[in-house]
C-alpha cells in the first residue's frame, strides 16, 4: 500500500526557515517524481513544485510565487521528499502536502497519491 | 500562465441526483487535465486524467470530458460519499493550475 506521510511543519516567523518532508513507503520511490502543493486557510489547491526521477535528472521546477525561496530535493536511499522553505512570509501559512506522480520516468504531472498534509503557520 | 476557470463554485444537491462542473483553460491544454476530490483533514483522492480517463478504483459514476478549453465533470447518482471539494489541475504547462473548487453540498 502506498503511503505518504508529510512532517515538519509547525510554527515560524516571517524570515525564517523550515523544512517539511515526505516519507514514502509501497512504491519503488526511485523511480517517481515527487511533486508539492498547499492549500492556504479558505483557498484552493497550489501547485508548489515538482522533482523528477533521478534517471531523469532529479531536477525541480517550482511555482513562480515560491521560486527562490524553496528548494525541492530527494533522497532516494531514505524514499524521503524534502521541501525546504526559506525566507518565509504570512503568505505561506497553508496545510502542505505531498504527492506521488502517476507515472514512473520522466513525471506525468499527475498525482495519484496524496499525504495527509502538514500545517505550516507563519506569524510573529 | 495557464488560467483554469471553474464554476459553479458551490452547488447543492440531493443523494442520486446528477452534478456536473465545469472548468474552462485560458489556452487549448489538449486534454491534459485532471480532476481531484478534497474532502477537509484527508489526502486528495486522483479521480480523472486525461479529461476523461477514469483512474483505478474510481467508481464509474465519475465521468470526465471535453477537450481543448472546456471541461467538465459529472457525478452520476450522487452518493453520501461524495460530498466533498472538486478541483481540475491542468498539466499541459508548467506552472502547473487549478481551478478554484467547486464545494459540492448536501441540499
Amino acid at each position: 500500500e502506498v503511503q505518504l506521510v508529510e512532517s515538519g511543519g509547525g510554527l515560524v516567523k516571517p524570515g525564517r526557515s523550515l523544512r517539511l518532508s515526505c516519507s514514502a513507503s509501497g512504491f519503488t520511490f526511485g523511480n517517481y517524481g515527487m511533486s508539492w502543493f498547499r492549500q492556504a486557510p479558505g483557498k484552493g489547491l497550489e501547485w508548489v513544485g515538482f522533482i523528477s526521477s533521478k534517471p531523469y535528472g532529479g531536477t525541480a521546477d517550482y511555482a513562480p510565487s515560491v521560486k527562490g525561496r524553496f528548494t525541492i530535493s530527494r533522497d532516494d536511499s531514505k524514499s524521503i521528499a524534502y521541501l525546504q522553505m526559506n525566507s518565509l512570509k504570512a503568505d505561506d501559512t497553508a496545510v502542505y502536502y505531498c504527492g506521488k506522480d502517476w507515472g514512473s520516468g520522466s513525471g506525468s504531472y499527475y498525482v495519484d497519491y496524496w499525504g495527509q498534509g502538514a500545517q505550516v503557520t507563519v506569524s510573529s | 500562465d495557464i488560467q483554469m476557470t471553474q464554476f459553479p463554485s458551490s452547488v447543492s444537491a440531493s443523494v442520486g441526483d446528477r452534478v456536473t462542473i465545469t472548468c474552462r483553460a485560458s489556452q487549448d491544454i489538449g486534454t491534459w487535465l485532471a480532476w481531484y476530490q478534497h474532502k477537509p483533514g484527508k489526502a486528495p483522492k486522483f479521480l480523472i486524467f486525461e479529461a476523461h480517463t477514469l483512474q483505478s478504483g474510481v467508481p464509474s459514476r465519475f465521468r470526465g470530458g471535453g477537450s481543448g478549453t472546456e471541461f467538465t465533470l459529472t457525478i452520476n447518482s450522487l452518493q453520501p460519499e461524495d460530498f466533498a471539494s472538486y478541483y481540475c489541475q491542468q498539466v499541459q504547462r508548467l506552472p502547473l493550475t487549478f481551478g478554484g473548487g467547486t464545494k459540492v453540498e448536501i441540499k
